[in-house]
């Protein structure tokens, strides 16, 4: 397995735009996390799913922003009308469930930059 | 929700110098991990230490739980090592999403 794998790695896009990034976990891993980061800040929770469902969405992830995770595999983040606060390193995660060990493994990210 | 100090905030080193990076947080944690953040913004991950020492090569860690930190500890520092460390901490009874510091940013020069 090559790791968290994020596609693609940068995208620049008009205001008013949609966008679409993806995320394929470690295969093993049956969570999956997205975090943003914006500049010298560390990066911060926005949604994760157990397998195909989304568990927890944070008060960040506005009505603009949408992730699936429709087969439990790899997952989706979506973000309508883009805004130029939107621009931002995002983030995507993955880790087991299993007792005693929930270590985090991160993607390369998806950096956006809304123009 | 938990809150995570890391400190100092930023580090500047010569090459060969030893160093000790610092994590406070405000709850009990079920998990604990250090990362490296590259150049190009990926995390790499360090240390996976909710409790207790670990070592792997010039890197050691040691998390005290009860007393709520963790220390990262590099030796003999090297160019490669600068960039920024972040510290993230899952708390007890919680969902295992990750809440991070904000960072501290190690420069080491030749």
């Amino acid at each position: 397995d090559t790791g968290v794998s994020q596609d693609p790695r940068h995208k620049i896009t008009k205001r008013g735009q949609n966008v679409t990034f993806r995320c394929d976990p470690i295969s093993e891993h049956n969570r999956l996390y997205w975090y943003r980061q914006t500049l010298g800040q560390g990066p911060e929770f926005l949604t994760y799913f157990q397998n195909e469902a989304q568990l927890e969405k944070s008060r960040l992830l506005s009505d603009r922003f949408s992730a699936e995770r429709p087969k439990g595999s790899f997952s989706t983040l979506e973000i309508q009308r883009t805004e130029q606060g939107d621009s931002a390193m995002y983030l995507c995660a993955s880790s087991s469930s299993g007792v005693g060990n929930t270590e985090a493994f991160f993607g390369q990210g998806t950096r956006l930059t809304v123009v | 929700g938990i809150q995570v100090e890391q400190s100092p905030p930023d580090l500047i080193l010569q090459e060969g110098a030893n160093s000790t990076l610092r994590c406070n947080f405000s709850d009990s944690v079920n998990n604990l991990q250090w990362f490296h953040q590259n150049p190009w913004g990926q995390l790499i991950n360090l240390f996976y230490i909710p409790s207790g020492t670990k070592q792997n090569g010039r890197l050691s860690a040691t998390t005290v739980a009860t007393e709520r930190y963790s220390l990262l500890y590099i030796s003999s520092s090297q160019t490669t090592d600068s960039g920024v460390y972040f510290c993230a901490v899952e708390p007890t009874g919680a969902n295992s999403k990750l809440t991070f510091g904000k960072g501290i940013t190690l420069s080491v020069r030749p």
